[in-house]
């Protein structure tokens, strides 16, 4: 059981840039989930996706973030143009439809 | 106000039990959950409760639920060291959304 894989682990970048984080989810797994969570708060939803379909995106935070599942297993979250307020700890997380949702390590994104 | 909301920081002594508490302002939840953080790492879910359950136990775990006060609470019996870390409730409606508290920083000190 390899359990959420997400990569890189830790990103560093100017402002201005774009970035793409990658998340792999437990393999039997058909939901993916997205969140942002920022020094001393809890997750905050982005999007999701079952299978290939992304079934909610009005939360994502503007129009500079965008995420994909075109194979209905990886995901890619992309931010474009970044600003220092998108440096945050990237969380992706997997289900199978049931109660359970299980998290990757994250990415933890630094914006200078 | 917040949908969840938790107390921020909880300190016990090792080998004392640990009440972590949550409230929720949303009636209609129907999974209540645990989640574990760890420093610089992903949650870990430790347990969750159906809405139509009032007590769930895992080992060490005891999960209480009272739907009349909308309070959830974990509580960890014999605190290990390893126990030290953030703890998160999070309530779901119908959808597959949840929403998370702000998470309780445990501290435990010998």
């Amino acid at each position: 059981d390899t359990g959420v894989s997400q990569n890189p682990r830790h990103k560093i970048t100017k402002r201005g840039q774009n970035v793409t984080f990658r998340c792999d989810p437990i393999s039997e797994h058909n939901r993916l989930y997205w969140y942002r969570q920022t020094l001393g708060q809890g997750p905050e939803f982005l999007t999701y996706f079952q299978n290939e379909a992304q079934l909610e995106k009005s939360r994502l935070l503007s129009d500079r973030f965008s995420a994909e599942r075109p194979k209905g297993s990886f995901s890619t979250l992309e931010i474009q143009r970044t600003e220092q307020g998108d440096s945050a700890m990237y969380l992706c997380a997997s289900s199978s439809g049931k109660e359970e949702q299980y998290f990757g390590p994250g990415t933890r994104l630094t914006v200078t | 106000g917040e949908d969840v909301e938790q107390s921020l920081f909880l300190s016990v002594r090792e080998g004392d039990s640990s009440v972590i508490n949550c409230t929720y302002t949303d009636s209609s939840s129907t999974y209540l959950y645990w989640y574990k953080q760890e420093p610089g790492a992903g949650l870990q879910l430790l347990t969750y409760i159906f809405s139509n359950m009032d007590m769930k136990q895992d080992q060490r775990l005891t999960v209480l639920l009272n739907k009349k006060d909308k309070h959830l609470s974990l509580r960890i019996a014999d605190t290990q060291t390893g126990d030290s870390a953030i703890y998160f409730c999070a309530e779901r409606r119908g959808s597959y959304i949840p929403t998370f508290g702000r998470g309780t920083s445990l501290i435990v000190h010998p």
